[in-house]
């Protein structure tokens, strides 16, 4: 089945440690997307990427990094640079040149100790 | 810049009446206007878009959604709530003004169905 696949579901880190989230997708969509998700804040982006090798900071970047190697993959690293990195985190994929909707991963929650 | 509104942090409405989330959205151009719905711990699930067209929108699951350019409005229907509906439930618009594509979205609503 086509898919977005977001590990691990869960994630703990101590203060200091950087982590990477897995976000891999097989419906050949050239645009993907990370984007943070807090209590009453809604989704707030990170980073996209319309393209290999290519990526674009979104509205939070600071203490996140990116990579786009490969069109179906797409890993965010939280490095600790991040003050407050504990959140639910979303990848997400879409079309870059129709107008379809995004679709989402699962999700992976990181907790810092 | 592009923005959507979710004015409604929480609705409530019993089992077998007409639910409506509200959504308001500022776009320059024509919107791309789209619901999501979320359960807890899961990603986001796509319910319905608005690109042109009709002004009414159906999706999943039942519901709708009715465009309204001048309230700029896109707000979420059902004619029959579920208490399986309950749940998070997000508008957002696709923006292009930075000459990429991008996905803004409201703050959620999230909508109790009591038995």
């Amino acid at each position: 089945d086509g898919g977005i696949t977001q590990s691990p579901k869960y994630l703990f880190r101590k203060e200091g440690q950087n982590v990477t989230l897995s976000c891999e997708q097989n419906l050949n969509h050239d645009a993907m997307y990370w984007y943070r998700q807090d209590p009453g804040q809604g989704l707030r982006l990170i980073y996209y990427s319309q393209i290999v090798n290519d990526f674009q900071k979104g509205d939070i970047a600071e203490g996140y990094s990116v990579s786009r190697e490969k069109k179906e993959s797409f890993p965010l690293t939280v490095t600790s640079a991040q003050k407050n990195p504990t959140a639910f985190y979303l990848c997400a994929c879409s079309g870059t040149y129709d107008t379809g909707e995004l679709f989402f991963g699962e999700g992976s929650r990181l907790t810092v100790l | 810049a592009q923005s959507v509104a979710q004015p409604e942090d929480q609705v409530n409405v019993a089992e077998g009446n007409p639910l409506t989330v509200k959504c308001t959205y500022s776009v320059s151009g024509n919107p791309y206007l789209f619901w999501y719905v979320q359960y807890p711990n899961r990603g986001l699930q796509f319910l319905l878009k608005y690109i042109t067209g009709d002004n009414l929108v159906k999706g999943s699951y039942g519901f709708e959604a009715e465009f309204n350019k001048s309230q700029t409005s896109f707000h979420l229907k059902k004619p029959s709530a579920l208490v399986s509906d309950s749940a998070l439930y997000f508008c957002a618009v696709r923006d292009f003004t930075s000459g990429t594509y991008k996905y803004i979205f409201g703050t959620g609503t999230r909508l109790k169905v009591l038995a």
